[in-house]
C-alpha cells in the first residue's frame, strides 16, 4: 500500500526554470492538497482540489499552478521559478471529515 | 486569516514529563480535530483525532482535551521520551471543507 507518493524528492531549479511536482495516492481519497513548509511558518496551503477536475486556490497561491486530471492525480507547476519558492513541498489527500495523509515531501532550492 | 492558532511554537521538557500544546480555534463549525506528529525529513502523520462532540480522549500516553465552549483543544503527552521529538501540528476541518492546521509546535525531550 504506497498511501501518497511524492516525486521528484529533491530537485534544485534555476531562477526562471520551470518544473512540475508530481503526487500520486492509491486510497481513492476525494480531496488533494499541496502544501509549502518553511521554517516558523508551519504548513501553508498552495492549492486544493475536492475532486477531479476540480481545483481552488489556498493561502498562498501566487506563483503556483495545479491540474486534477485524474482523482489519484495532482500536479503542481511552476511555471517561472523564483528564490522565494524555496521550501519543502507536501502533497496530502483524505475525505471529507477525515485524517489527511502525507507524502514524503519534496525539497526544492531555487538559485 | 488564521483560523487555528497554536502554541508554543517550541517546548523543551525532560524527560518522563508532560508536554502539553495548546491550540485555539475560531470557526465554531469545525467538527473533526486532529493532531499530527512530524520527524524531521518525514511528511506529517496522524497521530490522535477528536470530534466535539467528547472532551476527551485518549490513546497512550496522549490524550486530547477539548473544550468546545472555549473553543481550545489540547494535546497532553505523559511521560515525555525522547522519540516523541518531533514537530506537532493541531488541524480542524468540517465535513467537505479543507484541513486548516496550526503553525506547528517543535518539541524537545532531554534525557
Amino acid at each position: 500500500n504506497a498511501g501518497v507518493t511524492q516525486t521528484p524528492k529533491f530537485r534544485v531549479l534555476k531562477t526562471g526554470q520551470s518544473m512540475t511536482l508530481l503526487c500520486a495516492q492509491d486510497m481513492n481519497h476525494e480531496y488533494m492538497y499541496w502544501y509549502r513548509q518553511d521554517p516558523g511558518m508551519g504548513l501553508r496551503l498552495i492549492h486544493y482540489s475536492v475532486g477531479e477536475g476540480t481545483t481552488a486556490k489556498g493561502e498562498v497561491p501566487d506563483g503556483y499552478n495545479v491540474s486534477r486530471l485524474k482523482k489519484q492525480n495532482f500536479l503542481l507547476g511552476l511555471e517561472s521559478a523564483a528564490p522565494s519558492q524555496t521550501s519543502v513541498y507536501f502533497c496530502a489527500s483524505s475525505n471529507a471529515g477525515q485524517q489527511a495523509f502525507f507524502g514524503q515531501g519534496t525539497r526544492l532550492t531555487v538559485v | 486569516q488564521q483560523q487555528v492558532k497554536q502554541s508554543p511554537q517550541s517546548l523543551i521538557v525532560q524527560k518522563g514529563g508532560i508536554s502539553i500544546i495548546n491550540c485555539a480555534y475560531e470557526n465554531t463549525a469545525f467538527d473533526y480535530f486532529p493532531w499530527y506528529q512530524q520527524f524531521p525529513g518525514k511528511g506529517p502523520a496522524l497521530l490522535i483525532a477528536i470530534r466535539p462532540d467528547v472532551s476527551e480522549k485518549k490513546e497512550g500516553r496522549f490524550t486530547i482535551s477539548f473544550n468546545k465552549s472555549a473553543k481550545q483543544f489540547s494535546l497532553h503527552i505523559m511521560d515525555s521520551q525522547p522519540g516523541d521529538s518531533a514537530t506537532y501540528f493541531c488541524a480542524a476541518s468540517r465535513g467537505y471543507q479543507k484541513v486548516t492546521f496550526g503553525t506547528g509546535t517543535k518539541l524537545q525531550v532531554i534525557p
